[in-house]
């Protein structure tokens, strides 16, 4: 079974500035989608960006951009400029690319925006 | 916009109780998914439907049960509510067809059995 690894419960980062959430996964399988959701306060879980297992550039969404890691099995997010509507919890997602198109989700990472 | 709506933003039950969670999509979705999100653990999967009358356990099945009677509408049972099931509860919808769909979320119930 496919697990998603994130190893940092909370961070922070001064507004303006630059910082990197990490994730991991584990899996067997050569395609694979992998996701990365914000969910804010008022708890809407919102997809920030994707990856797909066979594309070798990193996906990229305005200030949002990955580090896709295949053999390392990493799919880290930064954020750039960071703003105080970044402030969320995020979560990293695994799905397969074939058969079931359930999510698998990491423990999330708790994000704060000091001003 | 897609919108996926969640009858109860806030639950309180009894220990005994059957409850009852629904949720209900609007952009015909054939996919649809009940989560469970708690800290420290993030979602996880309890069960997910591909059509109407069609469910699958997902990872932690145990003391629940669903139902898809009709293809907006997926219905979380909970047959004899507990206090391990004080949560947060996500539903979920997305297209079956093509290589990606993204995943739509309701805004989530809390629930607290007491």
């Amino acid at each position: 079974a496919q697990t998603v690894t994130q190893s940092q419960p909370e961070m922070s980062v001064q507004e303006a500035e630059t910082v990197t959430l990490s994730c991991t996964y584990d899996t067997s399988e050569s395609d694979y989608y992998l996701f990365w959701y914000k969910q804010p306060p008022s708890r809407q879980m919102i997809l920030v960006i994707r990856q797909e297992a066979y594309k070798q550039q990193n996906a990229t969404e305005n200030r949002f951009s990955v580090n896709f890691q295949k053999a390392a099995k990493s799919f880290s997010l930064k954020i750039s400029d960071s703003q105080l509507g970044d402030a969320a919890m995020y979560f990293c997602a695994y799905r397969s690319g074939r058969g079931a198109q359930k999510l698998v989700f990491g423990q999330g990472t708790r994000l704060t925006i000091n001003p | 916009d897609v919108k996926v709506t969640q009858s109860s933003r806030y639950l309180v039950k009894r220990t005994g109780e059957k409850v009852f969670l629904e949720c209900v999509q609007d952009m015909d979705h054939e996919n649809m998914f009940w989560y469970r999100q708690d800290p420290g653990l993030g979602l996880r999967l309890i069960y997910f439907s591909y059509d109407v009358k069609m469910k699958e356990k997902g990872d932690i099945p145990e003391g629940y049960s669903v139902s898809r009677e009709k293809k907006e509408r997926f219905s979380l049972i909970l047959e004899s509510a507990s206090t391990n099931q004080t949560s947060m509860y996500l539903c979920a919808s997305s297209f079956r067809a093509g290589t990606y769909s993204p995943l739509h979320f309701g805004n989530g119930t809390r629930l607290t059995v007491t």
